[in-house]
């Protein structure tokens, strides 16, 4: 089973900031948070990981709490492209070839 | 295009007929792994190979499964005397042993059994 938990689904306005939040209570130290998203009839795509600090890169910022037991995925200027199934995950690292365990997800939906 | 690529990208059969699937993976990624999603949930592992390995199977992947990576390139996923509930997409993904252990997925194969 997922360890973690989204809200189904959500709205977002174009050219607004979309904050998908993501709750994994009993992630463990050395777990970190990936994720992913996956637009209609395509393959997930990664997006992001973290293990305790922030992170940002082209796409997104990811927020972790201090506590690690949830975190946010930030897409600070949403598009209409953005629409999709955002996944959050928790996996070790190093992985030693552990699969990513996907839940069903947030759908996310930038509105024009 | 340097990613991963999958054939055929749509597969309808009958039930009872076998179907091959081909995932050709990121050239230097030595891990590989195959998944299969239904409608609206997530995708779920079936089995992952390292190198030529295959090194776990889940225990969605019945004995009507079977998957190959022979040079630890391309893999193969069968499916004998398939079933309806076999349909699904069904995604690969590869990625390496070290560094951000992301994997890339492919665009999957959707499988639909009439």
């Amino acid at each position: 089973d997922a360890k973690t938990t989204q809200p189904p689904s959500m709205d977002c306005a174009e050219g607004r900031a979309a904050n998908l939040p993501c709750n994994h209570s009993t992630i463990s130290g050395n777990e970190y948070v990936y994720w992913y998203r996956q637009i209609h009839s395509q393959g997930p795509q990664y997006i992001i990981h973290g293990l305790k600090n922030n992170e940002t890169n082209e796409m997104a910022s990811l927020i972790i709490t201090e506590d690690r037991k949830s975190s946010t995925l930030i897409l600070p200027h949403a598009t209409l492209r953005d629409t999709a199934v955002y996944y959050c995950i928790v996996r070790v690292v190093p992985d030693y070839g552990q699969n990513f365990v996907f839940g069903p997800g947030t759908r996310l939906s930038v509105l024009p | 295009d340097t990613g991963v690529s999958q054939n055929p990208r749509h597969k309808i059969t009958k039930r009872g007929q076998n179907v091959t699937f081909r995932c050709d993976p990121i050239s230097e990624h030595n891990r590989l792994y195959w998944y299969r999603q239904t409608l609206g949930q997530g995708p779920e592992f079936l089995t992952y190979f390292q190198n030529e390995a295959q090194l776990e199977k889940s225990r969605l992947l019945s004995d009507r499964f079977s998957a190959e990576r022979p040079k630890g390139s391309f893999s193969t996923l069968e499916i004998q005397r398939t079933e309806q509930g076999d349909s699904a997409m069904y995604l690969c993904a590869s990625s390496l042993t070290e560094g951000r252990y992301e994997q890339y997925f492919g665009p999957g194969t959707r499988l639909t059994v009439t």
